[in-house]
């Protein structure tokens, strides 16, 4: 089975911009989740979906939101990006909660 | 809420050395524990599982037993090689929902190990 796979791995934005990842889950997953990895912060949990619901969210501004679509993959957006949301974003497909989830290799942004 | 306290790292040690990393947690329900291993530039890969009390989950010469007495999942290797140096994390879900864990993994804040030739 193909892993979960994210795209783009590298994003350069600069401050005030919108940036858009997206998150395909292993077959048959329908649980996506996203994490948000920082040095300083840790792994902080954004939000996860289920059969393109929200179920739960993060402590995170409004800036950032997400979404399911009905074949499972995900997508994530940022708006009006801050030099803080420079970090790893991970997303993790599980085929529903409490199961391991299994993670992408994460999008790198790095916002200047 | 729902917490996991990994050790401070970084830790370093020579090859076959013996690894232990010690991770405790808290939840409100019955959890079920991971262990992630997260190489440099890389996602998190699941290294080891256990969704019980005196589970012992395994895999890749790594081994960690759920503990409900000392609320632990501490991590073991008995003989760690170069290869095995990255940042190891440790997790817990909680099926419960309560303590504000539901439907996300809690992480330790992951520990550092490098292994020296």
């Amino acid at each position: 089975k193909a892993g979960v796979t994210q795209t783009p791995r590298y994003l350069i934005k600069t401050r005030g911009q919108q940036v858009t990842l997206s998150c395909s889950p292993i077959s048959g997953h329908r649980s996506v989740s996203w994490y948000q990895q920082t040095p300083g912060q840790g792994l902080q949990f954004l939000f996860e979906y289920f059969s393109e619901t929200q179920r739960n969210k993060g402590n995170f501004p409004g800036r950032f939101s997400g979404r399911q679509f009905s074949n499972s993959r995900s997508e994530m957006n940022v708006s009006t990006l801050e030099l803080g949301d420079s970090a790893l974003y991970l997303c993790a497909s599980s085929q529903d909660y409490p199961y391991e989830q299994y993670f992408g290799p994460g999008t790198r942004l790095t916002v200047t | 809420g729902n917490s996991v306290t990994q050790m401070e790292g970084p830790v370093t040690l020579s090859e076959e050395a013996f690894l232990t990393i010690n991770c405790t947690y808290t939840a409100t329900g019955y959890p079920s524990l991971f262990w992630y291993v997260q190489y440099p530039g890389e996602g998190l890969q699941l290294l080891l599982k256990a969704t019980k009390a005196d589970d012992k989950g395994s895999n890749k010469g790594f081994e960690a037993t759920y503990r409900k007495e000392t609320t632990s999942f501490h991590l073991e290797k008995g003989s760690v090689q170069v290869s095995d140096s990255a940042v190891y994390f440790c997790a817990l879900s909680d099926p419960s929902g309560r303590g504000g864990s539901n439907y996300k993994l809690t992480f330790g804040k992951g520990t550092l190990l490098t292994v020296n030739p």
